[in-house]
């Protein structure tokens, strides 16, 4: 079955601009969560969504949000840009997260996305 | 705010030397998992371990969960080019603003041939 499906896979921006980037799930998954990797952070989490609802949200400013489509596809959006969102932009797909038997808390993750804000 | 504390760092050894990997935590994880994460591609589920003192085997791999489910390391024998690549541990906790899932920084392994 096809991965987790991210784009774009890299983009450039300025300060002070916004961005949308998008992930498809694998076909399935109905949990999608939202990581930030940098080299000095590791990888810190954003927000996980499940039936279109938001579900949890990880400890960043309010210029970062997303949302979860009736198919699963999720998207996030960061506003008004700053040098230091840049970073490779994680999404990860998993099952029904109150599914407890094999294959829960699994994350399947695509390939991200790299945003470098000039 | 729970903390994984992945060492060394960086690893960079040759062919065939074996090497192994830490995660530390003062906290009790209910599983852990390891993923490891090749340049321009996402982590990738190598295994979970739940059981205290748990040890899996993955070919060359071996994982080892703590007796107190607070610390696991991975073993690798023989180290392969292929095995290059940034090694990540995660541990399950449900809810909270970290995730599910509180990822250390990684373990950076450079595998010469």
């Amino acid at each position: 079955k096809a991965g987790v499906t991210q784009t774009p896979r890299y983009l450039i921006k300025t300060r002070g601009q916004q961005v949308t980037l998008s992930c498809s799930p694998i076909s399935g998954h109905r949990s999608v969560s939202w990581y930030q990797q940098t080299p000095g952070q590791g990888l810190q989490f954003l927000f996980e969504y499940f039936s279109e609802t938001q579900r949890n949200k990880g400890n960043f400013p309010g210029r970062f949000s997303g949302r979860q489509f009736s198919n699963s596809r999720s998207e996030m959006n960061v506003s008004t840009l700053e040098l230091g969102d840049s970073a490779l932009y994680l999404c990860a797909s998993s099952l029904d997260p109150r599914w407890i038997g094999p294959g829960a808390n699994v994350l399947t993750f695509g390939a991200g996305s790299r945003l470098t804000v000039l | 705010t729970q903390l994984l504390e992945q060492s060394p760092q960086f690893l960079s050894i040759q062919e065939g030397e074996n090497l192994t990997v830490y995660c530390n935590s003062s906290s009790v994880f209910s599983s852990l998992q390891w993923y490891r994460q090749e340049p321009g591609e996402g982590p990738v589920l190598l295994v979970t371990v739940v059981t205290g003192g748990e040890v899996k085997k993955l070919k060359r791999l071996t994982f080892q969960f703590g007796d107190a489910r607070k610390d696991s390391s991975l073993h690798i024998t023989a180290a392969q080019p292929g095995d290059t690549g940034l090694y990540l541990c995660a541990g399950l906790n449900y809810g909270g603003s970290q995730g599910n899932l509180i990822f250390g920084k990684g373990t950076k392994l450079s595998v010469k041939p």
